[in-house]
């Protein structure tokens, strides 16, 4: 049940756009995304619901396909500061509290 | 306002100890989460309070793990005869309210190293 993260690692110049796609073998009622820095909490990005509602930041967009059951989330113009790794969490028991994360994308901006 | 704070940032323990980790999750969240994650991996899931309520913790590894909020605020994390394999990043997380809607916000961990 856990969501399959892809790529697993990316590395971008400053300036170049990335996608991330999460996807899950069990139908899903939500999907979150998260950035982590290494040693530190993880940060909210996005959370996107079963029936189009989404929230999350202004610089970051993601797509929720409920029928591939498989979101994507994209990068635009990225910033040194983009760099990290990158979870969704799904809730695909429709518990309303608990989330599943996948293994993460590791993405390196550079100068 | 302040994040959530979680204490000791570190803990090493011999195998067999019991360890204590709290949570100072943010003032009125109603939600808290905990968290084990592994070197390389993402979160996994580990219990849930809602207010003083444990209403689920299907994903604590074994009956040495225990976890309470006994006043819905601070919550503590309890392993008893600690394992080699409980080793981790242990992540408490809070929410405003009961809802998937809301995001969760996240303390900076416990490195738990069991030697």
């Amino acid at each position: 049940q856990q969501p399959v993260q892809s790529p697993q690692a990316v590395i971008l110049r400053e300036g170049e756009d990335a996608v991330i796609n999460c996807s899950s073998s069990k139908a899903l009622y939500s999907v979150h995304w998260y950035r982590q820095k290494h040693g530190e909490a993880p940060v909210f990005l996005m959370i996107l619901l079963k029936g189009g509602e989404q929230k999350g930041h202004e610089k970051i967009s993601a797509s929720f396909n409920e029928k591939k059951q498989q979101s994507s989330l994209y990068l635009t113009a990225s910033q040194l500061s983009y760099s990290g790794t990158y979870f969704c969490g799904t809730d695909w028991t429709g518990s309303n509290y608990k989330l599943t994360f996948g293994k993460g994308t590791l993405l390196t901006v550079n100068p | 306002g302040a994040g959530v704070s979680q204490s000791p940032r570190y803990k090493v323990a011999k195998r067999g100890q019991d360890v204590a980790l709290r949570c100072d999750p943010i003032s009125g969240h109603v939600s808290l989460f905990w968290y084990q994650q592994a070197l390389g991996q993402g979160p996994e899931f580990l219990t849930y309070f809602q207010n003083e309520a444990q209403l689920d913790k299907s994903g604590l590894p074994s009956d040495r793990f225990f976890a309470e909020r006994p006043e819905g605020s601070v919550s503590t994390l309890k392993i008893q005869r600690t394992q080699q394999e409980d080793s981790a990043v242990y992540l408490c997380a809070s929410s405003l309210d009961d809802s998937i809607s809301y995001e969760q916000y996240f303390g900076p961990g416990t490195r738990l190293t069991v030697t």
